[in-house]
């Protein structure tokens, strides 16, 4: 069955920490994205990508990085964790059709509390 | 600034009331998502809507799309514990050069047993 995969589901991190928040999926879809949701508020688009090689920045301005080396596979990393980064991170895919936005389908998201 | 603004915030309810939320946009929209999150769970798509005075229904929940397509609204008849959670609206806006999701800040839906 088709889904898309986040690891860890929960992570509890010292400042300082270098982290990697992993996402995958396996419909295929050329467009992934990364959000950023505080417990009970809204998603907050973090960073974007439109397929292999291709990633942007998103609204909400973030220290992370992501890349985009296979179709199915967008990491997000942290070079320096710090406890404003405390939240829950959702990572989506959809598939690119031109002319119009598709619904969006999320992984079950990361916890991460830094300490 | 916001760009999808949502309402209410919060709405309790006693099992079998009926429950809306209201979405606006302060530009017209091509399309409007509608996404639900169960307590900690990930935002689930419920449905699209894209045409002017657009009505969808699944089940007990009614879509609306405005005629102006700049709001939207979503009505639940009967309202049932399942339907605990976070809805939220979502429209297509650009970010940079390119269109994005952008969410609403959602409506928190408790239905009392």
């Amino acid at each position: 069955e088709a889904d898309i995969y986040q690891t860890p589901r929960y992570l509890v991190i010292g400042t300082g920490k270098k982290i990697t928040l992993e996402c995958s999926q396996t419909m295929g879809h050329d467009k992934m994205y990364w959000y950023q949701q505080d417990p009970g508020m809204e998603l907050h688009l973090i960073h974007y990508s439109y397929g292999v090689n291709s990633t942007e920045k998103g609204d909400l301005s973030s220290e992370s990085t992501v890349s985009r080396i296979r179709t199915e596979h967008f990491p997000l990393t942290l070079e320096s964790a710090r406890p404003s980064h405390t939240s829950q991170y959702l990572c989506a895919s959809s598939e690119r059709r031109s002319g119009t936005i598709n619904e969006q389908f999320f992984g079950p998201g990361t916890r991460l509390t830094v300490l | 600034g916001q760009q999808v603004m949502q309402i209410p915030q919060y709405q309790h309810v006693q099992e079998g009331e009926d429950f809306t939320t209201y979405c606006n946009s302060s530009t017209t929209l091509s399309n409007i998502q509608w996404y639900k999150q169960r307590p900690g769970g990930h935002p689930v798509f419920l449905i699209q809507l894209v045409k002017s005075g657009e009505v969808k229904k699944q089940k007990r929940l009614t879509f609306q799309f405005g005629e102006a397509k700049k709001n939207s609204s979503l009505h639940i008849t009967a309202t049932q514990t399942t339907d605990v959670g976070t809805y939220f609206c979502a429209g297509p806006y650009f970010s940079g050069s390119a269109r994005q999701l952008t969410f609403g800040s959602g409506t928190q839906l408790t239905v009392l047993p």
